[in-house]
């Protein structure tokens, strides 16, 4: 079955201090891995992705995330968190299933508190 | 660029009416569009991939006679909640793929959500 998993639902860290935010991930074949970012009230903002190539991605607002292909991992990352950073990151991977319109299976989503 | 916008941001009805939704991609085309369903702290569900020129596909458990979908044009999908009821109280978020990228792994491109009250 495919599926993404984040296994915390908050995840709470000290402004200046690094962030990770845990995905794993279930998917036949290759997979393509997004991670999205929901501030309050608003739809979802695309920070990076994952197709091929290097497994260490660069993203918006200074995110990166980590692609093992041996662990099933796609956890995001930030070197120093800030305040405004505080939101709801989603982590989806594509469904590789024939006819599914490509459509993205989604995490349940893991709530980033930066605290000043 | 990539910008989907979605109308109203907001909306308040009394049971038993139809609301529409629009979504829009303002500088791209769009043969794909998705609509999502989120409540509270929740994650989102999928509900349905409109098709631009074809019938909407729906997810299980989701009825396509209440949550129409139309898919008019590669810019333009609206959705109309039929008959409204309090339960349908939720926020809706629509995507969008560029038609342009469709040969490749693109993003969605996601509207920024209309708030649905029905009293």
């Amino acid at each position: 079955a495919q599926s993404v998993a984040q296994p915390e639902d908050q995840v709470n860290v000290a402004e200046g201090n690094p962030l990770t935010v845990k995905c794993t991930y279930s998917v036949s074949g290759n997979p393509y891995l997004f991670w999205y970012v929901q501030y309050p009230n608003r739809g979802l903002q695309f920070l990076l992705k994952y197709i091929t190539g290097d497994n260490l991605v660069k993203g918006s607002y200074g995110f990166e995330a980590e692609f093992n292909k041996s662990q099933t991992s796609f956890h995001l990352k930030k070197p120093s968190a800030l305040v405004s950073d505080s939101a709801l990151y989603f982590c989806a991977v594509r469904d590789m299933r024939a006819g599914n319109n490509r459509k993205l299976i989604w995490g349940l989503g893991t709530s980033l508190a930066v605290n000043p | 660029g990539a910008v989907v916008s979605q109308h109203p941001s907001w909306v308040i009805c009394k049971s038993g009416t139809s609301v529409k939704i629009e979504c829009r991609s303002l500088d791209f085309q769009a043969t794909t569009m998705f609509w999502y369903r989120q409540f509270p702290k929740q994650s989102l569900m999928l509900m349905a991939t409109s098709n631009e020129g074809s019938k909407a596909t729906y997810e299980q458990g989701v009825e396509k006679d209440k949550f129409l979908i139309n898919h008019a044009s590669l810019t333009l999908s609206t959705l109309t909640v039929t008959s409204a009821h309090p339960e349908d109280s939720s926020f809706y978020i629509c995507s969008a793929r560029d038609q342009a990228l469709a040969g490749g792994p693109s993003e969605q491109f996601f509207g920024p959500g209309t708030r649905l009250t029905v009293l």
